[in-house]
């Protein structure tokens, strides 16, 4: 089947600083992707969706000036969380769509902000 | 709004144990159904889904039957192994409109052997 990566797969940050987070699918496009936040013990909270050259759209109280989303490519979509805060801390999961409607995920990246 | 309500967790069973995680879901329209299954470290991995009433997924001795009439979608398995330890989600996508999955809170299943 289809794989997605994420890069890095854990990172320990400072607080007020940004971490970069990468999505790759690695053998089809995508022409869309998503990007969630697992909370522990709890489902997958959608927060924003990328489109391929467009602005991500961002679900209901989701900060978009905090969680900057940038889809440069049909392979790659990075989430940028901005003066990152110990609630920051979380597992996010992104997901890439191919062009038959078929979701892929990311293994998730676990980001704690010291 | 569209929700998916799965049964609390967490799910212990003994190996060769039969299977059933409830999953009912709210939405308008007929949406398509899935079962995702998360392995210890690693990211959601389809197992199963189905796209219309009365359609039956099934994958790696799982099974579940989209029913309208009771807007269920619930897994099975007959005889279930410890490496089928893992958390289960289900999900639903509409089939028009924005196409977003809409996720269960998920169910831990521990197999002992």
């Amino acid at each position: 089947g289809a794989v997605v990566s994420q890069h890095p797969s854990w990172v320990i940050c400072k607080s007020g600083t940004s971490v970069k987070i990468e999505c790759r699918s690695l053998d089809f496009q995508a022409t869309t992707m998503f990007w969630y936040r697992q909370f522990p013990k709890q489902s997958l909270m959608l927060m924003a969706t990328s489109n391929e050259g467009s602005k991500a759209t961002y679900e209901q109280g989701v900060e978009k000036d905090k969680f900057l989303i940038n889809h440069a490519s049909l392979t790659l979509s990075t989430l940028t969380v901005t003066s990152a805060h110990p609630e920051d801390s979380s597992f996010y999961i992104c997901s890439a769509r191919d062009p038959g409607t078929e979701n892929y995920f990311g293994p998730g990246t676990r980001l704690t902000v010291t | 709004g569209n929700s998916v309500t799965q049964m609390e967790g967490p799910v212990t069973l003994s190996e060769e144990a039969f299977l059933t995680i409830n999953c009912t879901y709210t939405a308008t329209g007929y949406p398509s159904l899935f079962w995702y299954v998360q392995y210890p470290g690693e990211g959601l991995q389809l197992l199963l889904k189905a796209t219309k009433a009365d359609d039956k997924g099934s994958n790696k001795g799982f099974e579940a039957t989209y029913r309208k009439e009771t807007t269920s979608f619930h897994l099975e398995k007959g005889s279930v192994q410890v490496s089928d330890s893992a958390v289960y989600f289900c999900a639903l996508m509409p089939n028009f409109g924005n196409e977003k999955l809409t996720f269960g809170t998920g169910t831990r299943l521990t197999i002992i052997p």
